[in-house]
């Protein structure tokens, strides 16, 4: 099993559509969790940390559910500019590492 | 907003030559790292680095691979005889401390080509 799974989509919306990404974690001693985009060829950014009580960040907002392993990330009125690759990050508990996961395909067409 | 710069932003190098790619990560960040991105697949973890030392390490990061913090503010990434499968991005990053919820940022990454 993966030790972070995204689905690769891509994930084709209008403007304004509301899209949805999963992703699930193997190691159950992971503990912190991030979304990271990255843009064709360029740095994975940070995109929002994601707690335990989940978080909005303007038109994002992050989930987290411990018992089945799985973030997601929630995009509300998708713009032009959402279109990147978003990558699920999981930092374990012990060591300082980061695990990507493989990334989900975002593209919003107008 | 402080950055993580990398140079260069590209090198190409003849198999078996060395190279060095360098980064100047965030002033006051304590913890450093090298990640590299073979096209269209994942980023993966080379090593991390802590108070002068390699604290964790993949299996990626073998006898070829070392890493220096020479100065107060470079940190760089030697690859001693470098292969065909070297050719890749390779991003640095930086994070003020290496407790669990403090995120990494990235360098703009050095595009490495070995022909």
């Amino acid at each position: 099993r993966k030790e972070v799974e995204q689905d690769p989509g891509p994930f084709n919306v209008p403007e304004g559509a509301t899209v949805a990404f999963n992703c699930t974690y193997s190691n159950s001693a992971s503990q912190s969790f991030f979304w990271y985009r990255q843009d064709c060829r360029k740095e994975p950014k940070l995109l929002m940390s994601v707690y335990s009580s989940g978080n909005e960040d303007g038109r994002f907002t992050a989930q987290l559910n411990r018992a089945s392993q799985y973030i997601s990330l929630l995009i509300r009125d998708s713009k032009l500019s959402d279109s990147a690759t978003y990558l699920c990050v999981v930092k374990w508990e012990y060591g300082n590492k980061l695990v990507f996961g493989a990334g989900t395909i975002l593209r919003v067409k107008s | 907003e402080p950055e993580v710069t990398q140079t260069p932003s590209h090198q190409v190098t003849q198999m078996g030559q060395e190279v060095i790619l360098r980064c100047v990560p965030i002033s006051n960040h304590l913890y450093f790292y090298w990640y590299r991105q073979i096209l269209g697949q994942k980023v993966e973890f080379l090593v991390s680095f802590y108070n002068n030392e390699i604290s964790e390490k993949s299996e990626i990061f073998d006898d070829q691979f070392s890493v220096e913090r020479p100065d107060g503010s470079n940190f760089t990434l030697k690859i001693r005889s470098t292969k065909l499968e070297d050719s890749a991005m390779y991003f640095c990053a930086s994070s003020e401390a290496g407790r669990v919820g403090s995120p990494l940022h990235f360098g703009n990454g050095t595009r490495l080509t070995v022909t």
